[in-house]
């Protein structure tokens, strides 16, 4: 399994842009790299998913490093609702971290 | 927009006793799975489900699980003995392709006392 670093937590104020930033230096060449969010009390929300390109879609972006050993969660504008545990997930049996608590601030 | 279904929201039951959390996947999923998480602890695999079969178990996922999709629309996870420690939010998933994105339940709260 791959083996990823993230950071414990990131304070953002709202509407600001938000990078979350992942390191997954093992990564197998055919995984994909997924995103998933847990609001509080709820399940794991899937975000954004890609394998090298970079991937947009209407929740945010992914940026995906050339030599696929890191990836950036983008959120462009933080809300309120975006205060959540954010998992990057570099392997195809979902494995999840620890994840990166983000705190939004009005 | 189809979702996962899981019942009952909250179950309490006593040690040793067996239990059995329910899960209606998207219809036309083909990818099935369980995870827990212990309260205040990340979420922890426990099994994928494929083709009528288990692809994927982790260490948790020992002889006193089972998972099965009795009728085509369900999938259950059943604990033949509870322990306290098995006191966790259960949650269902699914997904169309080993690839794609996995929709989550809103999980099962199971309470072992």
């Amino acid at each position: 399994d791959a083996k990823t670093t993230q950071p414990n937590s990131m304070e953002s104020n709202e509407e600001e842009p938000v990078h979350l930033p992942c390191n997954h230096s093992t990564i197998s060449g055919t995984d994909y790299i997924h995103w998933y969010r847990q609001l509080p009390s709820q399940g794991p929300e899937y975000v954004i998913h890609g394998l090298t390109s970079n991937v947009n879609n209407r929740m945010a972006s992914l940026a995906i490093a050339e030599d696929r050993k890191s990836s950036t969660l983008i959120l462009h504008r933080a809300t309120l609702r975006d205060a959540a545990v954010y998992y990057c997930i570099p392997d195809g049996k979902l494995i999840f971290g620890t994840g990166t608590r983000l705190q939004v601030f009005p | 927009e189809p979702e996962v279904t899981q019942t009952p929201s909250h179950q309490v039951t006593q040690m040793g006793q067996e239990v059995i959390l329910r899960c209606v996947p998207i219809s036309n999923h083909l990818y099935f799975y369980w995870y827990r998480q212990i309260l205040g602890q990340k979420v922890e695999f426990l099994v994928s489900f494929y083709n009528n079969e288990i692809s994927e178990k982790s260490e948790i996922f020992d002889d006193q699980f089972s998972v099965e999709r009795p009728d085509g629309s369900n999938f259950t996870l059943k604990i033949r003995s509870t322990k306290l420690e098995d006191s966790a939010m259960y949650f269902c998933a699914s997904r169309t392709e080993s690839r794609s994105d996995l929709h989550f339940g809103n999980g099962t709260r199971l309470t072992v006392t």
